[in-house]
């Protein structure tokens, strides 16, 4: 089967740099995402990861390496609109493409 | 271009009522998919759709039906409504192999 596993929550301060870690067990896939998602709101894209590497989009970067099955979020230069939640994401290759999610980590941002 | 759109966006149901979430999108989205979030947990797929006629089971189908008669459209219908389907319910659509956009999501509260 698939999994996802993300922490709960992370808590930082404005202008700080968070990494929301992001380890998987999957058969494959075809890319790692990120979705924001603030309280009430619904999940918006951030970032996709198909190759391993960097993928860096304004203050936003991501991360993967499959062999390690991990990837990261990066956020940068923390703002108080960056408190949401954040999901990473597979597109799994054993069917039609259908996404599992993971349960989200919850970040905090304090003045 | 309205993207996403579903309805109701609020709705309270007493145990055992059927009703039917509707979902649109007119972006000419060949995939299009339901999901539930459940307070601390990720978006678990109920029923997805990869084109008009064309539906199948996700992770947590009992309980809801689904049907696609036109690209635009994925209604979800709650056959009998039970407490464990109080939710709040997100629709996506998306190309094959492409990201997913969310709708704004329906709160539902069976009493």
């Amino acid at each position: 089967g698939q999994s996802l596993e993300q922490p709960s929550e992370v808590t930082a301060v404005e202008g700080a740099i968070v990494q929301i870690n992001c380890t998987y067990q999957t058969s494959g896939f075809y890319g790692l995402s990120w979705y924001q998602q603030h309280d009430g709101g619904a999940p918006t894209f951030l970032s996709y990861n198909a190759l391993d590497g960097l993928e860096e989009t304004g203050r936003f970067s991501s991360f993967l390496s499959r062999s390690d099955s991990y990837g990261y979020l990066l956020l940068q230069e923390l703002q108080m609109k960056d408190s949401a939640s954040y999901f990473c994401a597979v597109r799994i290759t054993d069917s039609w493409g259908k996404f599992q999610f993971g349960a989200g980590t919850q970040v905090v941002v304090t003045p | 271009n309205a993207g996403v759109t579903q309805t109701p966006k609020f709705q309270v149901l007493k145990t055992g009522q059927s009703m039917t979430l509707q979902c649109a999108q007119d972006m000419n989205h060949e995939y299009m998919s339901w999901y539930r979030q459940d307070p601390g947990m990720g978006l678990r797929l109920i029923h997805y759709s990869v084109g008009a006629g064309i539906t199948d089971q996700g992770e947590v189908p009992n309980g809801y039906n689904v049907s696609r008669s036109t690209t635009e459209d994925f209604p979800l219908r709650l056959l009998s409504a039970a407490p464990s389907q109080t939710s709040v319910y997100f629709c996506a659509s998306s190309r094959p192999r492409d990201t997913q956009y969310f709708g704004p999501g329906t709160r539902l509260t069976v009493l």
